[in-house]
């Protein structure tokens, strides 16, 4: 068990749905993050809470929207997905920003867009 | 060039052998580096940390190599478990975004 628990941890979705993925840590940790994980390439970040900021990397589509009600749980939105969107996302927190910051990754989220 | 570039493989190793894999990266600014170990199908997880001095942990040592610009992960005495995708990863600056991970190592023990 890592700590970091992620549901679901499969989902098809048509193009027009609305789906959320959640993430929750156990681990007392402060950040927070999304990454996405497709074939062939490396992981992504897609999204960073912490207690100092909200990164987002701008490359990610509008369709992907992150809430982070408290340092223990994340959300991703998606609505309006594309084919090209289905991949492995991957939640993931770590303690503090240090240099040596260790991430802890929760099983992750097969999303494939039909 | 790439940031953080692997030999993705396969690397087809025999059970008890013993295979080494690289790492290089692009920035000489870069701070810390990991080898992050991944099953199939499975999430990322920490494998261990690079230090500069070079560090040992049971079967498996890492070395840096700030000169060159690499990083390299030894696995003696294999096991059929450790077959897995090994992600490089490197700190290349502060702040949540400033972690790059490679595309990974695919690694194939064989009996």
């Amino acid at each position: 068990e890592t700590g970091v628990t992620q549901t679901p941890r499969h989902l098809v979705m048509g193009m027009t749905n609305k789906k959320s993925l959640k993430c929750e840590q156990h681990l007392g940790h402060n950040a927070m993050y999304w990454y996405k994980q497709s074939a062939k390439k490396p992981l992504e970040l897609m999204f960073v809470y912490s207690l100092e900021e909200r990164v987002e990397n701008n490359s990610v589509p509008s369709r992907f929207s992150p809430e982070c009600p408290n340092s223990s749980h994340l959300f991703l939105h998606l609505h309006t997905l594309q084919p090209e969107d289905s991949a492995l996302y991957l939640c993931a927190s770590s303690q503090n920003r240090g240099s040596n910051e260790k991430l802890f990754f929760g099983s992750g989220t097969q999303l494939s867009v039909l | 060039r790439k940031e953080v570039e692997q030999d993705p493989g396969p690397f087809n190793v025999p059970e008890g052998a013993t295979v080494a894999f690289n790492c290089t990266y692009s920035n000489s600014a870069s701070q810390s580096f990991f080898w992050y170990r991944q099953d199939c199908r499975k999430e990322p997880k920490l494998l261990m940390s690079v230090y500069s001095s070079g560090n040992e942990d049971g079967r498996f040592t890492a070395q840096l190599n700030r000169a060159s610009q690499y990083i390299s992960l030894l696995i003696r005495d294999s096991k059929l478990s450790d077959s897995a995708t090994y992600l490089c990863v490197v700190r290349t600056g502060g702040g949540a975004d400033g972690l790059t991970f490679g595309k990974g190592t695919h690694l194939i023990i064989q009996p």
